[in-house]
Parts: C-alpha cells; sequence; structure tokens
C-alpha cells in the first residue's frame, strides 16, 4: 500500500532560522511528489513538485526540497524562516500507475517564534 | 486565470438532510478530484471524474455519496442523509489534460461542512 510519512506534527523554529520538514513515503510505483501549504481555514497551496531530473527542486517563497531516491525522502528545507511561513505543510505523492490520486502525509504544523 | 473555485464555503446540515457540494475547476482543466479532510488528518482520496466521466472512486463511501461532472456547469460531490461522521473538509482540486502537465493538481479553498 503507498503511504506517506511526516514524522513532525508540530515544529517550532524562531524567526530567521533554517527550517527542514521530513517526508517520507512507500510507494510501489515511481513516485512524483509535492509539497503543499494550507493556512488555517484555506485550501492548499502547491509550493513544489518533483517529477523527474534534477533531484533538488525549487519552489516558491524560497522553499526548495531534495528528492533521495534511496531513503525515500521528499524533504523540504528553508534557509531562513519568516513569521509568515507560519502554517501546515503538507507532502504528497502520486503515479499515473496508481490512477493520479495524490496519496498524503497526516501534515506538520510550523509554529515561527518571533 | 480564476483558481479553482468551490462553493458553498461553509456548509451546516443537520443529520437526515442533503449536502450538495460545487466545484468549478480551472480554466482549460478537463479532471476533477476529490478529498476530504476530517479534524487533524491529512487530505484522503474519494474520487477522480474527467467529464461525464467517473474515472477512479476507490475512495468513494458506498453508500450515501456520489459525484458528477457534468458537460456543463461544475462538479457535483452529493451526500444524502448526512450523520455527524461526514463532517469534515472536502476539497476539490483540478488538473490540466495530461498532454499538459496533468500530474499537478490545483485546490480550490474547500467546504467545511457541520453536520448538527
Amino acid at each position: 500500500a503507498q503511504s506517506v510519512t511526516q514524522p513532525d506534527i508540530h515544529i517550532t523554529v524562531s524567526e530567521g532560522a533554517s527550517l527542514e520538514l521530513r517526508c517520507n513515503y512507500s510507494y510501489g510505483a515511481t513516485p512524483y511528489l509535492f509539497w503543499y501549504v494550507q493556512s488555517p481555514g484555506q485550501g492548499l497551496q502547491l509550493l513544489l513538485k518533483y517529477f523527474s531530473g534534477d533531484t533538488l527542486v525549487q519552489g516558491i517563497k524560497g522553499f526548495e526540497a531534495e528528492f533521495k531516491r534511496s531513503q525515500s525522502s521528499f524533504n523540504l528545507r528553508k534557509p531562513s524562516v519568516h513569521w509568515s511561513d507560519a502554517a501546515e505543510y503538507f507532502c504528497a505523492v502520486g503515479s499515473w500507475e496508481y490512477g493520479n490520486k495524490l496519496v498524503f502525509g497526516a501534515g506538520t504544523i510550523l509554529r515561527v517564534k518571533s | 486565470n480564476a483558481g479553482v473555485m468551490q462553493n458553498p464555503r461553509h456548509l451546516v446540515r443537520r443529520r437526515g438532510q442533503e449536502a450538495r457540494l460545487r466545484c468549478s475547476p480551472m480554466k482549460g482543466h478537463s479532471h476533477v478530484y476529490w478529498y476530504r479532510q476530517l479534524p487533524e488528518e491529512g487530505l484522503k482520496f474519494m474520487v477522480y471524474l474527467q467529464k461525464e466521466n467517473i474515472i477512479d472512486e476507490s475512495g468513494m463511501p458506498k453508500e450515501r455519496f456520489s459525484a458528477e461532472f457534468p458537460k456543463e456547469g461544475p462538479s457535483i460531490l452529493r451526500i444524502q442523509q448526512v450523520v455527524r461522521g461526514d463532517s469534515a473538509a472536502y476539497f476539490c482540486a483540478s488538473s490540466p489534460p495530461v498532454s499538459s502537465g496533468g500530474e499537478t493538481q490545483y485546490f480550490g479553498p474547500g467546504t467545511r461542512l457541520l453536520v448538527l
């Protein structure tokens, strides 16, 4: 079965500090991967995506993520966090071999302290 | 270019009533997906539709839930005889044709359903 694990339910970082959110997946096919961000009461905004090629992908708002096939991971990073980054972050995987339906992790809530 | 539109944003129903949720995909998108987010959980896939066709409904509860995406108009997720356990946020996503980056799904703002 396909699954996505985000081990950290909550993370708190100081404004200006670096950030890494972890995502591990178990998937029977070659996946493509996404990170989405959700502010309270809002929809999901796409931060970045990986399909193939360069394993380090850049996204919006200064985020990046690195795909590591050997570790089945797709961790999200940002060198310097801003207070406006406080939100919930979801990692998701999909594949046309499984009909393009996304499998989501449970999410990581990011708190930013000033 | 407007994003994915969903309405209503909030819906309150009493047990036994029907809930009807609407989704208009982004312009040029022919694929629609519905997901459900229960409190403090991630999103769970429900159904995948193209115009006039259900492609994959493996995530839909077998009873009371149905979805359609007619030739004209928005996609509709219908929940009959709602129960308290149906209270959740329901998100619609759309994607372009496969040849145009169909892997990427863009999400609407969601409909928060509360069943009293």
